[in-house]
């Protein structure tokens, strides 16, 4: 069974980075095709993908996000990290990891149960 | 940039049949798979279709994925409607570069 959980603070001031943790089991981030993927929801819109993590440690980040984000894997604790810099307040959300099911394509199953980070000073 | 776009929001009676579209705005959608999500308020998201029209193991067949090329739009379709299908649902889909979500459509079942 995949599980994954997210963690970190969840409350931020402006301009401050931001350092998230999934930590997983059930999978191994060296198999050949498994990845872990960050989407992130603002209350009340829509599901926004950030950033993605290979087994490989190939990298894919949002384009309109990408100078800002940056997405590690530790291999050995299961674990990948998601830092954002110079938070904002519009970057409250919901953020979610998730399983990058290792077949043809990126898509996820399963996702986190989410973690809410508020922005504000 | 790749982007998916579907309808805000749809409604029909239980027992009817709904589709929610999502349409791809450039390229052509049948290049890369198509998921479809499932979210319901407070929870995750949770994978009804995958690879455009396959259905996870516990997913009822009353839901089903299609693509249609000439319109550049993925479908997914829920017959036999029942109150617990009311949720948000989201497409996705991917290029060699990134992931894509549609802007989601909140079903209600009434």
């Amino acid at each position: 069974q995949i599980t994954l959980k997210e963690s970190g603070p969840t409350l931020v001031k402006p301009t401050q980075t931001l350092t998230l943790t999934c930590t997983f089991s059930g999978f191994s981030l060296s198999t050949s095709g498994v990845g872990v993927g960050w989407i992130r929801q603002p209350p009340g819109k829509a599901l926004e993908w950030l950033a993605l993590i290979y087994w490989n440690d190939d990298k894919r980040y949002s384009p309109s996000l990408k100078s800002r984000l940056t997405i590690t894997k530790d291999t050995s604790k299961n674990q990948v990290v998601l830092t954002m810099t110079n938070m904002d307040p519009v970057d409250t959300a919901t953020y979610y990891c998730a399983h990058r099911v290792a077949v043809a394509g990126d898509w996820f199953d399963p996702w986190g149960q989410g973690t809410l980070v508020t922005v504000s000073s | 940039n790749f982007m998916l776009t579907q309808p805000h929001s749809v409604s029909e009676s239980p027992g009817k049949t709904v589709t929610i579209s999502c349409t791809g705005s450039s390229g052509s959608i049948a290049s890369n798979y198509v998921q479809w999500y499932q979210q319901r308020p407070g929870s995750a998201p949770t994978t009804v279709i995958y690879e455009d029209n396959q259905r996870p193991s516990g997913v009822p067949d009353r839901f089903s994925g299609s693509i249609d090329s000439s319109s550049n739009s993925a479908s997914l379709t829920i017959s036999g409607l029942k109150t617990e299908d009311e949720a948000d649902y989201y497409c996705q889909s991917y290029d060699s570069t990134y992931v894509v979500f549609g802007g989601g459509t909140k079903l209600t079942v009434l």
